[in-house]
């Protein structure tokens, strides 16, 4: 398995409150990438990165943040969390041929 | 713009019989395909990739695809299932200019005893 952790694997927080998961990569690769899941909709794009201090927006990026100042580390930042943004994320990063491999996810759930 | 149709939510198998899992794709450029599997709670795990090599491509777990430029498709298929296959798989395409991947809605695979 490829070497991505995240955390929290858990959270719950309150509506308005700030939240950052991080991802954590040991395959020294170049992209890095933020997904939600929920029912229905498969895996959605919020933000990827392509460098340390390189990150761009993908499908559904309103409302969330990314930094990245080491290749290895990914952050995701809710400013003011939202009970829409209840789900499961995911961390992924980007192999020789535009294969990802997926790290087992964060449940957060905003009350 | 690409896209991905997963033409089944939900499929249905007895154990020890064929599977079929349906993927239809649109891409402008050449395009790399994927079948993820995900079993519950967990995260996505790669079961195959097409990249433009040979049409037929096998991957883990006795699980093949087939690339069809004509049809434009990219079904998933296993000769026999196991207990252990059931899980919700994903088609996924990634346009060769760009390094993102397009997720199609999933299907929820069940194999009955």
């Amino acid at each position: 398995d490829a070497g991505i952790t995240q955390s929290p694997r858990h959270k719950v927080t309150e509506t308005g409150t700030p939240v950052t998961l991080r991802c954590h990569q040991t395959e020294n690769h170049r992209y890095m990438y933020w997904y939600r899941q929920d029912p229905g909709h498969g895996l959605r794009l919020i933000h990827y990165s392509y460098g340390v201090k390189d990150t761009d927006k993908g499908e559904v990026s309103d409302g969330y943040s990314v930094s990245r100042s080491k290749t290895e580390d990914f952050l995701l930042t809710l400013e003011s969390a939202t009970s829409s943004q209840t789900s499961v994320y995911f961390c992924a990063i980007s192999g020789d041929y535009y294969e990802q491999y997926f790290g087992p996810g964060t449940r957060l759930t905003v009350t | 713009a690409q896209s991905v149709t997963q033409l089944d939510s939900h499929v249905s198998v007895s154990e020890g019989t064929p599977v079929l899992l349906r993927c239809n794709y649109s891409s402008s450029y050449s395009p790399s395909l994927f079948w993820y599997v995900q079993h519950p709670n967990k995260g996505l795990q790669l079961l195959l990739k097409y990249t433009s090599a040979a049409t037929l491509v096998k991957g883990i777990n006795g699980f093949e695809a087939e690339f069809k430029k004509s049809e434009t498709s990219f079904h998933l298929t296993k000769p026999s299932a196991h207990m252990s296959d059931a899980a919700e798989y994903f088609c996924v395409v990634s346009d060769s200019s760009a390094r993102q991947l397009t997720f199609g809605s999933g299907t929820q695979l069940t194999v009955l005893p």
